[in-house]
C-alpha cells in the first residue's frame, strides 16, 4: 500500500512569512496528526483529525497555526506569520481506528526560519 | 498528564550484539498501549513494536522484544543480534485508551543507537 505522503520535503522561509505543509494519509485511515518535532526532541501534537472534525488541537498555537482536513482526506497546516522558534520537522501520521494500532507517518517537512 | 521519559540520549552497540534501551512512563490510567518507533536518518518513524497494557505476555517481533513492567511502569526494547541497519533514533510512546484523552500517544525524547562495525 502507498504511504503518508508529504510536501514540500524541505522549506526555507524568512520569519513573519507564511508556509503551508501538505499530506495525502493512507486510504482508508479516518485519523490523521500532526506533529511538531524539533530538533533533538520527540514529536509533538499539534492536532488531530478523525475524517473531517477535529480531535485534539490544544497544543496547537492557533494565533499563527491553522490546520484543515476537507472531505476526510488530504490535509492543510499552516503556519502565519512564521517565527523562529517554528523551525521543526513537521510529520503527519495516519492510523486506522482501534488502539493497538501503530500510526504510520510520512517523511515529514523540515522547516527552516531565518 | 503522561510522561514518557528515556533516560538514555545516546546509545552504542557491536554488531551482533544485544542491547537494550531504557523507558518509563507515568500515568495514572489502568489500560494503556506502549509503541516504540524507530526514525532513522530519512526521518520517516517506523513502528517497530507494541504492547498492551493488559497482556502480561511480553511482545516479540523477530529480533526486537520488550520488557514490560507494569507496576514499575518500565518499558524497555532489547535488539539481539544487532545490525547496521538498526542504527536510528528510538522513540518510545504511550496511547492512552480512554476517549478523555483523545486516545492521543505522547512520545518520549528519544535514544540514539550506534551499531558499531
Amino acid at each position: 500500500e502507498a504511504g503518508v505522503a508529504q510536501s514540500p520535503r524541505y522549506k526555507i522561509i524568512e520569519k513573519r512569512q507564511s508556509v503551508a505543509f501538505w499530506c495525502n494519509p493512507i486510504s482508508g485511515h479516518a485519523t490523521l496528526y500532526w506533529y511538531q518535532q524539533i530538533l533533538g526532541q520527540g514529536p509533538k501534537l499539534l492536532i488531530q483529525f478523525q475524517n473531517n472534525g477535529v480531535v485534539d488541537d490544544s497544543q496547537l498555537p492557533k494565533d499563527r497555526f491553522s490546520a484543515e482536513r476537507l472531505k476526510g482526506v488530504d490535509s492543510t497546516l499552516k503556519i502565519q506569520p512564521a517565527k523562529l522558534e517554528d523551525s521543526a520537522v513537521y510529520l503527519c501520521a495516519s492510523s486506522l481506528p482501534g488502539l493497538n494500532y501503530g500510526y504510520t507517518f510520512g517523511s515529514g517537512t523540515r522547516l527552516t526560519v531565518v | 498528564a503522561q510522561t514518557v521519559t528515556q533516560s538514555q540520549p545516546e546509545m552504542s552497540v557491536q554488531e551482533a550484539e544485544t542491547v537494550t534501551l531504557s523507558c518509563t512512563y507515568d500515568t495514572s490510567e489502568s489500560d494503556y498501549y506502549l509503541f516504540w518507533y524507530k526514525q532513522p536518518p530519512s526521518r520517516q518513524m517506523i513502528l517497530v513494536i507494541r504492547q498492551e497494557a493488559y497482556k502480561q505476555q511480553n511482545a516479540t517481533e523477530n529480533r526486537f522484544s520488550v520488557n514490560f513492567q507494569k507496576a514499575a511502569k518500565s518499558f524497555s526494547l532489547k535488539i539481539s543480534d544487532s545490525q547496521l541497519g538498526d542504527a536510528a533514533m528510538y522513540f518510545c510512546a504511550y496511547r492512552s485508551a480512554f476517549a478523555a484523552g483523545g486516545f492521543k500517544t505522547i512520545f518520549g525524547a528519544g535514544t540514539r543507537l550506534f551499531v558499531k562495525a
